[in-house]
């Protein structure tokens, strides 16, 4: 079983949906939880942070359950630049690395 | 306020060579993180470097090394080449890991 699982998509949503993504992780002593948004050949980059409480930035709104091991990204309102692929990461305790999904693929159709 | 920044930007190289990619952090960031991202995959651990050490390592063979230089910048060897070595090379820096890692743009390294 991978550490963190993800649905690859894609995801194909036309502009102004509402669409959500899922993950779970299998480590329970995971503490530290990232949405990465990465497009076509280009680097990683850090959408948000993801708390246990919850947390929204703008249009997008992240949550964590921790009892059921899952995070949740739901991004409203979709926009074309909003295509690509969003990762999934884990940190666990007492360890440096992150730990990716596969990513889930997004595309916005006009 | 430059990122991370990686070189080359690419890179081929036959089976058997050897081939070092480099790596400068963020400027106030300490710690770098090295990443293999194959096609299709997320990036898997390599290893991280902090204060000149290797901190930590993930699950690839001795091929692998690195080094962290006094500046905090870094570089990744990859020894006895294979073609499955072929992926994009991601170096990540931070300072508190709990805020989150920036990465670079990478180096993408093709093995013929």
């Amino acid at each position: 079983r991978k550490e963190v699982e993800q649905d690859p998509g894609p995801f194909n949503v036309p502009e102004g949906a509402t669409v959500a993504f899922n993950c779970t992780y299998s480590n329970s002593a995971s503490q530290s939880f990232f949405w990465y948004r990465q497009d076509c050949r280009k680097e990683p980059k850090l959408l948000m942070s993801v708390y246990s409480s919850g947390n929204e930035d703008g249009r997008f709104t992240a949550q964590l359950n921790r009892a059921s091991q899952y995070i949740s990204l739901l991004i409203r309102d979709s926009k074309l630049s909003d295509s690509a692929t969003y990762l999934c990461v884990v940190n666990v305790e007492s360890s440096y690395k992150l730990i990716f999904g596969s990513g889930t693929r997004l595309l916005v159709r006009p | 306020d430059a990122g991370v920044t990686q070189s080359p930007t690419h890179l081929i190289k036959t089976r058997g060579q050897q081939v070092t990619l480099r790596c400068s952090p963020k400027s106030g960031h300490d710690t770098v993180s090295w990443y293999q991202q194959a096609l299709g995959q997320g990036p898997q651990f390599i290893f991280q470097y902090y204060e000149e050490e290797e901190r930590q390592r993930g699950n690839f063979p001795d091929r692998f090394s690195g080094h962290q230089f006094p500046n905090y910048s870094s570089e990744l060897n990859v020894n006895a080449l294979l073609l499955g070595d072929s992926a994009l090379y991601l170096c990540a820096s931070s300072f508190d890991r709990a805020q989150g890692y920036t990465f670079g743009s990478g180096t993408r390294l093709t093995v013929v």
